[in-house]
């Protein structure tokens, strides 16, 4: 089954103490992204990776990093979580190999991971 | 990126047909109208995308205004599964791959 997983799904943490959050998708894609779920602020991108080894900044970048080794992983980590960084946090894929056609592609996104900071 | 505007909230009776309108007035030749719907705990997932004329698929269709400046998302037959968050999105050719998701509408379904 084609699919985006993330783990954990649900996380409380206390200030400072380092965390990662893992994404993976089984489906060859090249694109990946973060984002994150407030209430009033919708769905903000953290960062995205077009492909292996290439990495950039989404619209809210600050207080996170990633890194893409793989294909199919694309963790997220949190160095030195703060409360403000509470939130419901999604991964997504798209693009699969060789059908680069930006305006039809389709993302699919994980089931999510609710974290708490302390 | 041009902008879409949602109804905050919509409601409709299972098993009866739901229009969900989405308002793009400033969309450019080239945009595709994507629908993504969020079901309670969940990420979002694609529905259904177009440019100019009517989509179908196995969850929805999509009714794209002849002058493009607005589109309608149709559930047939609505389910208590379908009540969702519905975002009405714009992809233009030279974009990013950032989706920009707006409020939403928000649908509910009444038993």
């Amino acid at each position: 089954e084609a699919q985006v997983t993330q783990n954990p799904r649900y996380l409380i943490t206390v200030t400072g103490k380092k965390l990662t959050v893992t994404c993976s998708q089984n489906m060859n894609h090249e694109y990946m992204s973060w984002y994150r779920q407030d209430p009033g602020l919708g769905l903000r991108q953290i960062y995205y990776s077009m492909n292996v080894e290439v990495t950039d900044k989404g619209d809210v970048p600050e207080g996170y990093k990633v890194s893409r080794k793989e294909k199919r992983n694309f963790p997220l980590i949190l160095e030195s979580p703060s409360p403000n960084q509470t939130s419901l946090y999604f991964c997504a894929s798209s693009r699969p190999e060789g059908r680069p056609t930006l305006s039809t592609d389709t993302q699919y996104f994980g089931p999510g991971t609710r974290l708490t900071v302390l | 990126d041009a902008k879409t505007t949602q109804p905050n909230s919509m409601e409709s009776n299972e098993e009866e047909p739901v229009h969900l309108p989405c308002n793009h007035s400033t969309i450019s030749g080239t945009d595709y109208i994507h629908w993504y719907r969020q079901l309670p705990s969940q990420g979002p997932e694609y529905v259904i995308h177009g440019l100019t004329s009517n989509v179908n698929n196995r969850m929805a269709s999509l009714a794209i205004a002849e002058d493009r400046k607005s589109s309608t998302l149709i559930l047939h037959r609505a389910t208590l599964r379908d009540a969702a968050v519905y975002y009405c999105i714009l992809r233009a050719m030279d974009s990013s791959y950032k989706l920009i998701f707006g409020s939403g509408t928000r649908l509910l379904v009444r038993p």
